[in-house]
């Protein structure tokens, strides 16, 4: 069974300093997003991305987040200098295209997530 | 406006009971998309179902159904004769022509032995 592998699984950071949370999505898929669950919250869009480029991010996705796709393998979400709400599960996934109307109404595979935890 | 609400934060049955979640949704869209995700206590997001709008049709697989009903803006789980390791919590989620999923805020689900 394909998956999504995120990488850490944990990671704690102090206040200010740069993270990058990595994902390798499946390989055959091109959509690929990133989504945060703050504990004991909902899980919120950040950002998703296709044909190498942002196609739509939320208000939560400021200037301190960014995400590449380096190597054509790896998805990256860097997190400039982090604020102790960034402290949450961050969630990668990814979907294949889909000949369904609606052309994000993928079934999304998501990774097992990376815990950020900002002290 | 686009939202997902399951308005039952945490349900505690008895292993073998049935018990169902609700999920309750608003679109303007007549065109979109409805999940159900499964997050077990070691943290992943797991799709269990996808329906489109225009399917009305309920499912059944294996011990879990779901209930779509557009005329209350519904599509509810439930899971019968329930077992320990259905214990999770479960996600509603919705994707309209926006093109991304909004999730609900969970049901947290214990089943207890």
């Amino acid at each position: 069974e394909p998956e999504v592998t995120q990488t850490p699984s944990h990671q704690v950071t102090q206040m200010g300093q740069e993270v990058i949370l990595r994902c390798v999505p499946i390989s055959n898929h091109l959509y690929f997003y990133w989504y945060r669950q703050i504990l004991g919250q909902k899980v919120e869009f950040l950002v998703s991305f296709y044909n190498n480029e942002i196609s739509e991010k939320s208000e939560i996705f400021d200037d301190q987040f960014s995400v590449e796709r380096p190597d054509g393998s790896n998805f990256t979400l860097k997190i400039r200098s982090t604020k102790l709400e960034d402290s949450a599960m961050y969630f990668c996934a990814s979907s294949a295209p889909d000949r369904g109307k609606i052309s994000g109404a993928n079934v999304l595979t998501f990774g097992a997530g990376s815990r950020l935890t900002v002290l | 406006a686009q939202k997902v609400t399951q308005a039952q934060t945490e349900i505690s049955v008895v292993e073998k009971e049935d018990v169902t979640l609700d999920c309750v949704y608003e679109t303007r869209d007549t065109t979109y998309y409805l999940f159900w995700y499964k997050q077990p206590p070691s943290g992943e997001l797991v799709f269990l179902i996808r329906r489109n709008s225009f399917d009305e049709q309920n499912e059944i697989s294996g011990r879990y159904s779901w209930n779509f009903q557009k005329s209350t803006s519904s599509f509810n789980f439930t899971i019968t004769a329930s077992q320990v390791v259905d214990s999770a919590v479960y996600f509603c989620a919705l994707v309209n022509r926006d093109d991304k999923i909004i999730f609900g805020k969970g049901t947290r689900l214990h089943i207890l032995p």
